[in-house]
């Protein structure tokens, strides 16, 4: 049953520290995503790449956020350094090429 | 750029029919996606539309008009389970880069 992981699943940090989430796309799956949800804003996209190449990240704060993927199973978004208005579920995507996405469980992150 | 909207609520009673509409603009499009979201979890994937028409996958089916920059989701047979964010998104003209509607929350009452 493949599916994309994500770690860590909730991560509650102090305003000023550095946070990583990681995620594994989907063995196979050649185009990776990342998403971030509020309330208020809904499902943002903040970044995503093809073959590891980044294709777009202009959802992204560039001044404090930043994403890669060191190989192909695995994707890293940092933030840093971290704010209380960072606070939001984060979720990994991955699909093979332009066919539908397939969302990982996220991680609820929390800012204080 | 991209504009989507769509209900923020909606109510339907256990076995009723429940229709999302879904109107967006965009500066270019390449398919239209309906995803599910129950609270607390990730978005799955109900159904895909790029041309006009009516899909049908078992109790749900999904319809799109592209010259009318709308689409609907339509639930049948309504059950409990199908309380649940439904999440209506555009892809772009180029690459897979989808833009999320806000979502419709559908509560279903017995």
């Amino acid at each position: 049953d493949a599916r994309v992981t994500q770690t860590p699943r909730h991560k509650v940090t102090e305003m000023g520290q550095e946070v990583t989430m990681r995620c594994q796309p989907i063995l196979g799956h050649n185009t990776v995503f990342w998403y971030r949800q509020t309330m208020m804003q809904g499902l943002e996209l903040l970044a995503y790449f093809r073959n590891r190449a980044p294709l777009d990240d202009s959802g992204m704060p560039k001044d404090r956020f930043s994403a890669e993927m060191p190989d192909a199973t695995l994707a890293t978004l940092k933030i840093q350094p971290s704010e209380p208005r960072d606070s939001a579920v984060y979720f990994c995507a991955s699909a093979p090429w332009d066919n539908e996405q397939f969302f990982g469980p996220g991680t609820r992150l929390t800012v204080l | 750029g991209q504009n989507i909207d769509q209900p923020t609520e909606m109510t339907a009673t256990e076995g009723a029919i429940v229709q999302i509409n879904c109107t967006y603009q965009t500066s270019g499009f390449n398919g239209l996606f309906w995803y599910q979201q129950h609270a607390g979890e990730a978005p799955t994937f109900l159904s895909y539309n790029v041309l006009d028409g009516l899909e049908e996958k078992g109790r749900f089916s999904s319809f799109l008009s592209r010259s009318k920059g709308y689409s609907y989701l339509l639930l049948k047979e309504l059950q409990m389970k199908d309380s649940a964010s439904y999440l209506c998104a555009v892809r772009g003209a180029a690459g897979n880069k989808l833009t999320f509607g806000g979502g419709t929350r559908v509560l279903v009452k017995p």
